[in-house]
């Protein structure tokens, strides 16, 4: 059980948008900042966005992350079918002092 | 351009020691916050422990007191060393630098499997 919450999968077509939620409390998510990364099968994670809602210089303005209050949430537009991944969100919790990650959500784009 | 490389893992009995490596080049690992993440096989990421610039550190619950980050900085190496290792401690390693702010770049990870 994952102290942040995130949906196990999503899904959506080809050019359409899609949110994943991630849900914490007010030890984590809700003082602390939030980055998120996409894992293609068997390879290692990529940072797509951190801070919240700013982007690495390389990624597409297709993706974008958001939060309010004790969750955060990213997007991604204008989906395409190499957009199939796991993703997932971390941030600091100041009551555990440690690293937390969201369980993951798989996209898969239809 | 900035690159980890981990090395050292490997198949290794319950109650067994290792230690990980991770190789760093374009940057100071001395000079920045440095990760360790781990993902058991078909499971999502785990946050494992963070080395901070000042030497200050911090461990998941669930490895506290057995392993321990370091770093050398003659090297430009993180390192993991994990004592009293249990089956559950099963995962793909990855060296990250930054903390949860940000993780970026990611090593491309050393398998550990602990099994009798």
């Amino acid at each position: 059980q994952s102290v942040l919450t995130q949906p196990p999968s999503v899904s959506a077509a080809p050019g359409q948008k899609v949110t994943i939620s991630c849900s914490g409390s007010s030890s984590n998510i809700g003082k602390n900042y939030v980055s998120w990364y996409q894992q293609l099968s068997g390879t290692a994670p990529k940072l797509l966005i951190y801070d919240n809602d700013r982007r690495p210089s390389g990624i597409p303005d297709r993706f974008s992350g958001s939060k309010s209050g004790t969750s955060a949430t990213l997007g991604i537009t204008g989906l395409q079918t190499g957009d199939e991944a796991d993703y997932y969100c971390v941030t600091w919790d100041s009551g555990l002092n440690a690293g937390v990650f969201g369980g993951g959500t798989k996209l898969t784009v239809l | 351009e900035v690159q980890l490389v981990e090395t050292g893992g490997g198949l290794i009995q319950p109650g067994e020691s290792l230690r990980l490596s991770c190789a760093a080049s374009g940057f100071t690992v001395s000079n920045n916050y440095m990760s360790w993440v781990r993902q058991a096989p078909g499971k999502g990421l785990e946050w494992v422990s963070v080395l901070f610039g000042d030497g200050t550190t911090h461990y998941a619950d669930s490895v506290k007191g057995r392993f321990t980050i370091s770093r050398d900085n003659s090297k430009n190496t993180l390192y993991l060393q994990m004592n009293s290792l249990r089956v559950e401690d099963t995962a793909v390693y990855f060296c990250a630098r930054g903390r949860t702010r940000q993780f970026d770049p990611w090593g491309q990870g050393t398998l550990v499997t602990v099994s009798s």
